[in-house]
């Protein structure tokens, strides 16, 4: 069965230090995958998407990066971390195609940057 | 802009009662889908439904499209406490590779 992993669960760092997140995904191949930000009590903003390895398309400029160094692995990076970067971080996969398409949903990671 | 737009913001109902909502969108789109998530956890995909249907049924969700409107709503029939949560509408554009764009979600509240 498909499933998808996101770590860490919840991370607290200070304002300038870097940021690694990381999202895998098991039980399919060559998905899309999707980074998404959450302010609270908002809807979903589409960071990066990615339709294969090493193609990274970014919806918002902004101090964040994307990278895809494996078929099933996509990684959200930031060199220094701002406060506005706090927030509720979602991967997503969808199975290929031309998007539009379903996606599955990570449980999440909740960043908090002080 | 939000391509889809949910309406109301938050609703409170009593278990038992059915739960509807909406969700406007502005251009032409392939596929709605209407996702759930619980507080603090990822998204779940409830239901999808294509351009050309006006109609989907799942269990106790009602999934009806309006294209001429640019307008789709959900409705929960019979609710129960764990439908508690959010929902958002989510569409994509008619063009090319297509993201999904999602509205800032309804909060359903269901009082035992």
């Amino acid at each position: 069965s498909q499933t998808i992993h996101q770590w860490p669960a919840t991370l607290v760092q200070p304002v300038g230090s870097p940021l690694s997140l990381e999202c895998t995904v098991e039980g399919t191949s060559n998905p899309n995958l999707y980074w998404y930000r959450q302010a609270a009590g908002r809807g979903l903003q589409l960071l990066f998407y990615s339709v294969g390895i090493g193609q990274i398309s970014s919806e918002v400029p902004q101090n964040l990066s994307a990278s895809r160094p494996q078929d099933r692995q996509f990684i959200l990076s930031s060199k220094k971390l701002l406060l506005s970067d706090s927030g509720f971080y979602l991967c997503a996969f969808s199975s290929g195609g031309a998007g539009g398409e379903t996606q599955y949903f990570g449980p999440g990671t909740r960043l908090l940057v002080l | 802009s939000q391509q889809g737009e949910e309406d109301p913001q938050a609703l409170s109902i009593q278990e038992g009662e059915n739960a509807t909502m909406n969700c406007s969108y502005k251009t032409s789109i392939n596929n709605l889908q209407w996702y759930r998530q619980n507080s603090g956890r990822g998204l779940v995909h409830l239901i999808l439904i294509r351009s050309n249907e006006r109609e989907k049924h799942s269990g106790r969700l009602r999934v009806t499209l309006d294209t001429s409107k640019k307008s789709s709503s959900l409705l929960i029939t019979a609710s129960r406490a764990a439908d508690t949560a959010s929902y958002f509408c989510a569409t994509d554009v008619e063009s090319g590779y297509s993201t999904l764009t999602f509205g800032k979600g309804t909060m359903l509240l269901v009082s035992p």
